[in-house]
């Protein structure tokens, strides 16, 4: 089993669509969550990140974390063609290193 | 801008012939790490180097090495690339440890194909 699961996708949306992104976690000892936007051809670039359970809101970007269930969540509101590209979740227990998902394909079709 | 540089994006070479790959930053950022991330897969942490100090993953194959000679820049050695190791290898920094490597920025890669 994978330390954090990430389905690949491709997710295909209208634009405006809400879009929920997901990625599930064995390690309980993970306390930081991030989520990292990668476009092709580019490397990634952190969009946000929480430390240990609740919510943070970014603009349309809003992050999840519920640790009773290993479950992490990013939401995006409003979305819009540019927010193409692949949605890499990471976490770490302290910081030193980085566990990352294999990444969502996120297509917003205007 | 303030940012990490990767050369060449492209490489191409012989199977078992050495191949180096290169990193800069203007950050001045404490810690250099480098990633391998295969086709549809997470990225995996190869190394990292917290100034001069240089720490190796466990699973990190004897094949790969890596050397800093100073705050801006960084190289991934391949000794003899097997077919297994066309990969896209990333480079990262970040200011510093702990917290402080939550925030890691990204160079675009350098896509490493063995012929």
């Amino acid at each position: 089993q994978k330390e954090v699961e990430q389905d690949p996708g491709p997710l295909s949306v209208p634009e405006g669509a809400i879009v929920s992104l997901n990625c599930t976690y064995s390690n309980s000892a993970f306390q930081y969550f991030m989520w990292y936007r990668q476009y092709s051809r580019k490397g990634p670039e952190l969009l946000m990140y929480t430390y240990s359970s609740g919510n943070k809101e970014d603009g349309r970007f809003t992050a999840q974390v519920d640790k009773s269930s290993k479950y992490i969540s990013l939401f995006i509101r409003d979305s819009q063609p540019s927010d193409s590209a692949t949605y890499l979740c990471a976490m770490s227990e302290y910081g030193n290193k980085l566990v990352f998902g294999a990444g969502t394909i996120l297509r917003v079709k205007s | 801008d303030a940012m990490v540089i990767q050369n060449p994006r492209y490489q191409v070479t012989q199977f078992g012939k050495p191949v180096t790959l290169s990193c800069s930053q203007t950050l001045n950022h404490n810690v250099m790490y480098w990633y391998q991330q295969k086709s549809s897969q997470a990225p995996k942490l190869l190394f990292h180097y917290y100034d001069k100090d240089f720490n190796n993953e466990a699973d990190t194959p004897d094949n790969f090495q890596s050397r800093r000679p100073n705050t801006s820049f960084c190289f991934l050695d391949i000794r003899s690339p097997g077919l297994g190791d066309a990969a896209m290898y990333l480079c990262a920094t970040s200011r510093d440890l702990g917290q402080g490597a939550i925030t890691q920025h990204f160079g675009d890669g350098t896509r490493l194909s063995i012929l």
